[in-house]
């Protein structure tokens, strides 16, 4: 099946700095990704969808500016979060889609981000 | 996007056929029902997807009565590792479609 992956799996950073987070397609071009957020026990909640070589759509209430999304080719996206504070401490996952007429979300692993 | 409501959570016993039910009493016409499996610290499974009636596969079965505003999804007896959280979605097939999450049904199953 579709391998989504996603790099790191874990990290913790100070207060103010940035942190980048990778999602790659491993064996598929995924033509739309996808990024939640997901805080204890707490649903998925979509923050931005992801278009190859186009600017990302965000959700109300998503800072764009915090939260940089860049899709520059058909396998990997990834999600800056600038400045981060400890409130966006957070269970971060990204989903990629194959496109055409079916489309199921293949879900990467998940990146746990701490901010002390 | 029709909104689904599952019940918070769950319990069985290792062994045991779990159903799970989601009202979606706004399903559109063009809507599907997919449901996905989600354990700790991981990315959510698909598990299964269905349009209407009955559907099955290696892992679980969907139904899905007539008039599609609820469907049920039953996992035949389950052990220790099915235990994880369970989302209903409710969209159309196409990207962009099927992206909201409701709360989900926390399932614990016991030995």
């Amino acid at each position: 099946g579709a391998v989504v992956s996603q790099h790191p799996s874990r990290v913790i950073c100070k207060s103010g700095t940035s942190v980048k987070i990778e999602c790659r397609s491993l064996d598929f071009q995924a033509t739309t990704m996808f990024w939640y957020r997901q805080f204890p026990k707490q649903s998925l909640m979509l923050m931005a969808t992801s278009n190859e070589g186009s600017k990302a759509t965000y959700e109300q209430g998503v800072e764009k500016d915090k939260f940089l999304i860049n899709h520059a080719s058909l396998t990997l996206s990834t999600l800056t979060v600038t400045s981060a504070h400890p409130e966006d401490s957070s269970f971060y996952i990204c989903s990629a889609t194959i496109g055409g007429s079916y489309n199921e979300q293949f879900f990467g692993p998940g990146t746990r981000l701490t901010v002390l | 996007l029709a909104k689904t409501t599952q019940p918070i959570s769950m319990d069985s016993y290792e062994g045991q056929e779990v159903n799970i039910t989601c009202s979606h009493n706004n399903i559109a016409t063009n809507d599907y029902i997919t449901w996905y499996q989600q354990f700790p610290s991981q990315g959510p499974r698909f598990i299964i997807q269905g349009y209407k009636t009955k559907v099955t596969n290696e892992v679980a079965s969907l139904f899905i009565p007539a008039d599609r505003k609820s469907s049920t999804l039953s996992l035949p007896r389950v052990s220790l590792s099915d235990t994880a959280v369970y989302y209903c979605l409710v969209g159309a097939r196409n990207a962009g479609n099927m992206l909201t999450f409701g709360g989900g049904t926390r399932l614990m199953v016991k030995p």
